[in-house]
């Protein structure tokens, strides 16, 4: 089974420039979810969709962030313009989003994309 | 509302030391627990989960179990390797908030041979 892929893995910018982050979740998950680690800290959610709606972007600094989830399968998450406040690997992750107690769901990462903002 | 502590490090041990990092939450629903492990410059692995109180989860000689009487999931392998070496977050499920997870701030092991 393939896991989340996720696009550019490094990626270096100068301050208030942009940039565009891709995700592809597993096959026939539902959740999809963007997460922004700092170094040294735990995942940060910044937005969380169900199919191709918004559950929750309570943490999204909408200002210069945006995500949106076409057809409910691949993502984009957007920074524009970037701060040197936002280096930090962002992490895209899938679940299959059921209320299936006994499946305990479960949410599958991808190996990240790192944003060096100079 | 829900929320994870967790242990803080860096811990360090010696090879095939005992090792015990600790996780008590907060829930207002029924949660699923977690343990995540992420080595350098890699994303996020589950390394083990369980799903109700008084289950075990365990992997790769990693156990944990959900103790809903002291809201604890902690972490334990009996003799650790320097493949160990990684943070490992501890993670909450809600399933009545839409699958929303929490994340414990992550401790960091480094095993010494």
């Amino acid at each position: 089974e393939a896991g989340v892929a996720q696009s550019p893995r490094y990626k270096i910018i100068e301050k208030r420039q942009s940039v565009a982050f891709w995700c592809n979740p597993i096959s026939g998950h539902a959740t999809l979810y963007w997460y922004q680690q700092i170094l040294g800290q735990g995942p940060k959610l910044l937005i969380q969709f169900q199919n191709n709606g918004v559950v929750d972007d309570s943490q999204l600094p909408k200002d210069r962030f945006s995500a949106e989830r076409l057809k409910g399968v691949d993502s984009t998450l957007k920074i524009q313009p970037a701060k040197l406040e936002d280096s930090a690997v962002y992490l895209c992750a899938s679940s299959l989003g059921s209320r299936n107690v006994k499946a305990g769901n479960t949410i599958y990462f991808g190996e990240g994309s790192w944003l060096t903002v100079v | 509302g829900n929320s994870v502590t967790q242990m803080e490090g860096p811990v360090t041990l010696s090879e095939e030391a005992f090792l015990t990092i600790n996780c008590t939450y907060t829930a207002t629903g029924y949660p699923s627990l977690f343990w995540y492990v992420q080595y350098p410059g890699e994303g996020l692995q589950l390394l083990l989960k369980a799903t109700k109180a008084d289950d075990k989860g365990s992997n790769k000689g990693f156990e944990a179990t959900y103790r809903k009487e002291t809201t604890s999931f902690h972490l334990e392998k009996g003799s650790v390797q320097v493949s160990d070496s990684a943070v490992y977050f501890c993670a909450l499920s809600d399933r009545m908030e839409r699958n929303q997870f929490y994340f414990g701030t992550g401790t960091s092991l480094t095993v010494i041979p």
